[in-house]
């Protein structure tokens, strides 16, 4: 079985663009969670989803926005990108929710130049 | 509010040394999770503690939930290179929000 599939891997954009990055979760999970993760740190809670809802919601600007689709993938966008969003943006999947084991994918490495 | 302290933010051990890190909450928590990151890989799930006093081992590792439910530890037995790598406490926080504690980073040397 896939484990959680996250696209691109690795994306370069400049100060003001708009970037979407997408995750697919393990087959029969229903919740995701976004983390945000700058080197040297460990991840900061961006979004969490269960059944297209959202479930809980981190300190982040409005700039971030994510949704999560019938088929429980999910997308995180960010609007007019600053150089402080670069990071690796990891999603985590989860049978139903919270309290649960994460399964985490590979990230996707985002530069911001 | 809620405040989750990890310790310590490093150790580097010789292979075969004992290795501890610790979460220590301010507020009780509902139940905790440890990971570990390996260097340049995404964190791996290691453990879900729930109970007040609950002990868990796995082979080398052992971890504990307090009484209380406001702290917690992960203790590795006679450390080996392959337990390289950043362990994380994460805990469901205030109005839902995963938290992860800062991290120790463990760098373990021949």
């Amino acid at each position: 079985d896939a484990g959680v599939t996250q696209s691109p891997t690795h994306l370069i954009k400049t100060r003001g663009q708009h970037v979407t990055l997408r995750c697919s979760p393990i087959s029969g999970h229903k919740s995701v969670s976004w983390y945000q993760q700058v080197l040297g740190q460990g991840p900061q809670f961006i979004f969490q989803y269960y059944e297209k809802e959202e479930r809980g919601r981190g300190n982040f600007p409005d700039r971030f926005s994510a949704r999560q689709f019938p088929n429980y993938s999910s997308e995180l966008n960010v609007n007019a990108l600053l150089l402080g969003d670069s990071a690796l943006y990891l999603c985590a999947s989860s049978l139903q929710g919270a309290r649960e084991k994460l399964f985490f994918g590979s990230g996707t490495q985002l530069s911001v130049l | 509010g809620q405040q989750v302290m990890q310790i310590p933010q490093y150790q580097h051990v010789q292979e075969g040394e004992d290795f501890t890190t610790y979460c220590n909450s301010s507020t009780t928590l509902s139940n905790i999770q440890w990971y570990k990151q390996r260097p340049g890989g995404h964190p791996v799930f290691l453990i879900q503690l729930v109970k007040s006093g609950e002990v868990k081992k796995q082979k080398r590792l052992t971890f504990q939930f307090g009484e209380a439910k406001k702290n917690s530890s992960l203790h590795i037995t006679a450390t080996q290179t392959t337990d390289v790598g950043t362990y994380f406490c994460l805990y469901d926080g205030t109005a839902s929000k995963l938290t992860f504690g800062t991290g120790t980073r463990l760098q373990v040397t021949l």
